[in-house]
Order: C-alpha cells, then sequence, then structure tokens
C-alpha cells in the first residue's frame, strides 16, 4: 500500500537552481496538491489540481509551477530556488469527485536553499 | 481573522491524562472536520474525520464538532507516550471544482512517562 510518495526526501539547492519535487499516488484520487510547512504557519497551499490536465495556484503559488498530465502524477516545479523557498512540502490527495473526503499525505520533502 | 485559530502549545502533560485540543473556525462554510496527527519529521496521518456536530469516539479518541459555535475539539483518553506529536485540525468545503481545505498550524503535545 504505497499511498503518496514524494522524492526526494531531502535535497539542498544553491539560490537560483531549479528542480522538481516528485508527487505520485496510486489511489487514483482526483485532487492532488502540494503544501509548504513552515514553523508557526502551518500547512499553507501551493498548487493544486482536480484532475488530470487542470491545475491551480492556492495561497502562495509564486516561484513554482505544477502541472499534471496522469491523475497518478503531480509534480512540483521550483523555476529558481530563493532561501525564502527552504521548508517541508508535503504532497496529498484525495478522491474528488465533488465530494468531502479526507486527504493522504506523502512523507515530506525537506528542502534547504542556501 | 484566519479561517482556522489553534492553540500552538506546547502542552505537557503527565502519562493517563486526558488531554485536550481545540480549534475555532471563522467560515460556517466548512462541512468536514478532520483531526491529523504529525510525528516529527513525518507527514500527517488522519486519526478521525466527521460531518455533522456532535461527539465521534474511536477508542481512546473523541472528536467533537459544534457547528453552532464555530469550533472543534479533540480528546485523547488515558493519554500515552506515544501520542506524542502534533494534532492539526482541518476542514473541508465543496466549491466549483474541488475540495478546499484549510488546516490550522498544530498542538504540540508532549506525554511524559
Amino acid at each position: 500500500n504505497a499511498g503518496v510518495t514524494q522524492t526526494p526526501k531531502f535535497q539542498v539547492l544553491k539560490t537560483g537552481q531549479s528542480m522538481t519535487l516528485q508527487c505520485a499516488q496510486d489511489m487514483n484520487h482526483e485532487y492532488m496538491s502540494w503544501y509548504r510547512q513552515d514553523p508557526g504557519m502551518g500547512l499553507r497551499l501551493i498548487h493544486y489540481s482536480v484532475g488530470a490536465g487542470i491545475t491551480d495556484q492556492g495561497e502562495v503559488p509564486n516561484g513554482y509551477n505544477v502541472s499534471r498530465s496522469t491523475t497518478e502524477d503531480f509534480p512540483l516545479r521550483l523555476l529558481s530556488a530563493a532561501p525564502s523557498q527552504t521548508s517541508v512540502y508535503f504532497c496529498a490527495s484525495s478522491y474528488g469527485g465533488g465530494m468531502n473526503t479526507e486527504a493522504f499525505f506523502g512523507q515530506g520533502t525537506r528542502l534547504t536553499v542556501v | 481573522q484566519k479561517e482556522v485559530e489553534q492553540d500552538p502549545g506546547p502542552l505537557s502533560v503527565p502519562e493517563g491524562a486526558i488531554v485536550s485540543l481545540n480549534c475555532t473556525y471563522s467560515n460556517s462554510a466548512f462541512q468536514y472536520f478532520m483531526w491529523y496527527r504529525q510525528y516529527s519529521r513525518k507527514g500527517p496521518e488522519l486519526l478521525m474525520y466527521t460531518y455533522s456536530s456532535g461527539n465521534k469516539e474511536d477508542g481512546r479518541f473523541t472528536a467533537q464538532v459544534d457547528k453552532s459555535s464555530k469550533y472543534i475539539s479533540l480528546f485523547i483518553r488515558d493519554s500515552q507516550p506515544s501520542d506524542s506529536a502534533t494534532y492539526l485540525c482541518a476542514m473541508s468545503r465543496i466549491y466549483n471544482y474541488g475540495q478546499n481545505f484549510v488546516f490550522g498550524p498544530g498542538t504540540r503535545l508532549s506525554v511524559l512517562p
């Protein structure tokens, strides 16, 4: 039972570098999202997708891009890393279909930008 | 005003104590209420969920929702050191294209042996 899988678990980037955080789910969920978690700030929504080919911005989208070409995968791209993007990133998925259901989270990617 | 308010703690209790964790919210459109537990350096995992006002019990855990007061609680009976974690309240609503989740900042709980 893989659930939501995120890679890598840890990453150190230099300012200005780009990278992609990977997220995959095997539950056939429609809804997928990316959050960042910072001390005292809780989980803040970066981008989300309600299905393949459909994405939209969340609360803190600047500096990040997403795409959703398949139901299973929802990668998050950092275009030009900045120290302010140092955080723990979580991918989540839920059933969707216009229903209220719980979100399932990956184990997180701990990103440090120096 | 934030949509969801939660006392960040930290909260320290002795083993066996009853723990009460609370959140208030401002948006009456929220329909679905959840509690997540997050161990250090791990992702949040769902503990309990409920739709309606009232109590829902699962073992040592009881989730309580009062929609009229916009207040949700999680009670932990006979707390154990293994309950030491951060507890996040969460709520959601359906809108045009999907489900909008909002999370509290979390309360860090330590249960001391």
